[in-house]
């Protein structure tokens, strides 16, 4: 079983809809992740949040706007979304150590489809 | 900018029997991280071994081992005696010390564990 959960599983949606992606972990973890992965590629990094605060946002497109509630909460709101946004998002937790070693524990995806 | 290469796209190995993934990566760093993570058809990215850079020891997990050359800046999975559970891509995975530093992932291979 993940620690980290995504909901939904799977999303279709029009390209005038407006959606959002959930995930949560409940490791304690400050740091947490929103990757694009489309089919056989590696993941693409879009956002980090560390300490409910957003630190990286790779030039994704506004589009796509981030949402951190609180500590265990990542959500991603999707809007007027493109056919070439269809992908699978995952989320990503990890610990905050400076220094030290701390892998990211990634969830199970939301495998999104644009019509 | 740091650089990972997994050359190999596809690789296929029987059931029970040994096979290595190989992977090159490039930095100027002299602290830092390597990671395998294995992605089967279920989507969720797993972690399956770790390396810090200042440890010369090669990691070990169970059938999952590395082959760690810092100097060559070589980073290769050997998984012995092959199971069936074992068929994914796999990843491997950058990461500077930082706390926000980001995780850059090579290509990734698809194994294929035959019967």
């Amino acid at each position: 079983d993940t620690e980290v959960t995504q909901t939904p599983k799977h999303l279709v949606m029009g390209m005038t809809n407006k959606k959002s992606l959930k995930c949560e972990q409940h490791m304690g973890h400050r740091a947490m992740y929103w990757y694009k992965q489309k089919a056989k590629k590696p993941p693409e990094l879009m956002f980090v949040y560390s300490y409910e605060k957003l630190s990286i946002n790779e030039s994704v497109p506004s589009r796509f706007s981030p949402e951190c509630p609180n500590s265990s909460l990542l959500n991603l709101h999707l809007h007027a979304l493109q056919p070439e946004d269809s992908a699978l998002y995952l989320c990503a937790s990890s610990q905050v150590f400076r220094g030290t070693l701390s892998p990211l524990h990634f969830g199970n995806g939301t495998r999104l489809t644009v019509t | 900018a740091q650089t990972v290469t997994q050359s190999q796209p596809e690789m296929s190995v029987q059931e029970a029997e040994t096979v290595t993934l190989s992977c090159t990566y490039d930095t100027s760093e002299n602290n830092y991280y390597l990671f395998w993570y294995k992605q089967p058809p279920s989507r969720q990215m797993i972690l399956v071994i770790r390396q810090e850079a200042y440890k010369q020891q090669n990691a070990t997990e169970n059938r999952f081992s590395v082959n760690f050359q810092k100097a060559a800046k070589s980073f290769s999975l050997k998984i012995s005696d092959s199971q069936l559970g074992d068929t994914a891509m796999y990843f491997c995975a950058f990461k500077r010390t930082g706390a926000n530093s980001k995780l850059t992932f090579g290509k990734g291979i698809t194994l294929s564990v035959r019967p």
